[in-house]
């Protein structure tokens, strides 16, 4: 078990660039979630997979934010023609059944 | 919708001291409740939850909760904390009615700073 893992761990762009984010969730795991945490708040939540299926999406992911779960496993966040709104810490969390979710160390990105 | 509500943005307290984070969430049939840290640049570690069965719950540094459901409350507390306690604690709330539990809904946060 070596925990739910995330890359880039910092990623600075430019306002208008696209961005990529990968989540490795816990082997086994058939669940993932994605949150976005901004400074001095709690995180919240964006999207949530059941092994490739995209089964819920917050009011938070607009039309530039794509999540995708190809096989199962990994899964990746994109956000299109990024603005400096989307600054934040972007957090992956999985589990194997039920409430309990492990999280990741997060990517901060920095939108200039 | 569920909501939670941390009372307090920030306590500061003496090493060896007590502490109480609170913690208030609308009101639901049933929840899943959560404590998790998160130390600076690290992502939330869970600190305990509570899922059903005994209302008061502890984790293994010395924190304990207690659930209320007539205050709708789950209040984080130590009897003597650490320097190394110092972090943010995030309350957090899963409705596992109409398969809500695949989400958590957490509060803003409160940063405990223990001192010497």
């Amino acid at each position: 078990d070596t925990g739910v893992s995330q890359d880039p761990r910092h990623k600075i762009t430019k306002r208008g660039q696209n961005v990529t984010f990968r989540c490795d969730p816990i082997s086994e795991h058939n669940r993932l979630y994605w949150y976005r945490q901004t400074l001095g708040q709690g995180p919240e939540f964006l999207t949530y997979f059941q092994n490739e299926a995209q089964l819920e999406k917050s009011r938070l992911l607009s039309d530039r934010f794509s999540a995708e779960r190809p096989k199962g496993s990994f899964s990746t966040l994109e956000i299109q023609r990024t603005e400096q709104g989307d600054s934040a810490m972007y957090l992956c969390a999985s589990s194997l059944e039920g409430p309990k979710q492990f999280f990741g160390p997060g990517t901060r990105l920095t939108v200039l | 919708a569920q909501s939670v509500t941390q009372l307090d943005s920030q306590v500061p307290v003496f090493e060896e001291a007590p502490v109480e984070l609170r913690c208030n969430y609308s009101s639901s049939v049933s929840v899943y409740l959560f404590w998790y840290v998160q130390y600076p640049n690290q992502g939330l570690q869970l600190l305990l939850k509570y899922l059903s069965g005994s209302t008061l719950v502890e984790s293994i540094n010395g924190f304990e909760a207690e659930f209320n459901k007539s205050q709708t409350s789950f209040h984080l507390r130590k009897p003597s904390v650490h320097i190394s306690d110092t972090a943010e604690y995030f309350c957090a709330v899963s409705d596992p009615g109409t398969g809500g539990y695949n989400k958590l809904i957490f509060g803003a946060g409160t940063r405990l700073a223990v001192h010497p």
